[in-house]
């Protein structure tokens, strides 16, 4: 089954800066890698996702990029704002058309005002 | 339009004892899951659903049972509760193969 790994689990940003949260996977029949922001106490939200036939996909301040040679992808926070703090987790496919998620342990984002 | 539900949100349980975790969905979406996290853990899958009347385990499946008469609900089912089941439950929902949508979340507690 697929294997994700997600760096580093705790993150702490001045606000203004950028933030970088990097996942490897194993199965590199994948195609599908989302993100999830999870704030404390609420459900995991989706907040961005990138399919295997595309590099890079951007919303406002929130970038996701995939290296599909290297079996990495990583989501890029710009302008880091009080409210991005959260915890936020990758996932990817077990495999080609899997419908089951394999998700990283979460890295814990803190943006310092 | 109330997405994905569950009940109750808070619950704690002595040893031994069951109880029925709630999930209804009002997406008519055929992929339903469950999910436990534990503290400052990802999310692991307990047991999954593509449609009414069929349903597969995950990676954590010991110790739980679903069914899914429905595509609207997909009931978790914990027969004798040990402390190890301690954790926060997450039923989510899927329109196709990827995507997926949350409920609100479970908190329970084995004592």
């Amino acid at each position: 089954g697929e294997n994700v790994e997600q760096h580093p689990s705790t993150l702490s940003v001045q606000e203004g800066d950028s933030a970088v949260i990097k996942c490897t996977y194993s199965d590199s029949a994948s195609n599908y890698f989302p993100w999830y922001k999870q704030e404390l106490g609420k459900r995991p939200q989706l907040i961005i996702d990138i399919r295997s036939n595309v590099g890079e996909k951007k919303d406002q301040r929130i970038a996701v990029t995939l290296n599909k040679t290297a079996k990495h992808f990583s989501l890029h926070i710009t302008e880091t704002q009080p409210e991005d703090s959260a915890v936020y987790f990758c996932a990817a496919p077990r495999g080609a058309n899997d419908y089951k998620l394999s998700f990283g342990a979460g890295t814990t984002v803190t943006v310092r005002a | 339009n109330a997405g994905v539900t569950q009940t109750p949100k808070f619950r704690i349980l002595k040893i031994g004892q069951s109880m029925t975790l709630q999930c209804t969905q009002d997406m008519n979406h055929n992929y339903m899951y469950w999910y436990r996290q534990d503290p400052g853990m990802g999310l692991k899958l307990i047991y999954y659903s593509v449609g009414a009347g069929i349903t597969d385990k995950g990676e954590v499946p010991n110790g739980y049972n679903v069914s899914r008469s429905t595509t609207e609900d997909f009931p978790l089912r914990l027969e004798l509760a040990a402390p190890s089941q301690t954790s926060v439950y997450f039923c989510a929902t899927g329109r196709d193969s990827n995507e997926q949508f949350f409920g609100p979340g479970t908190r329970l507690t084995v004592l």
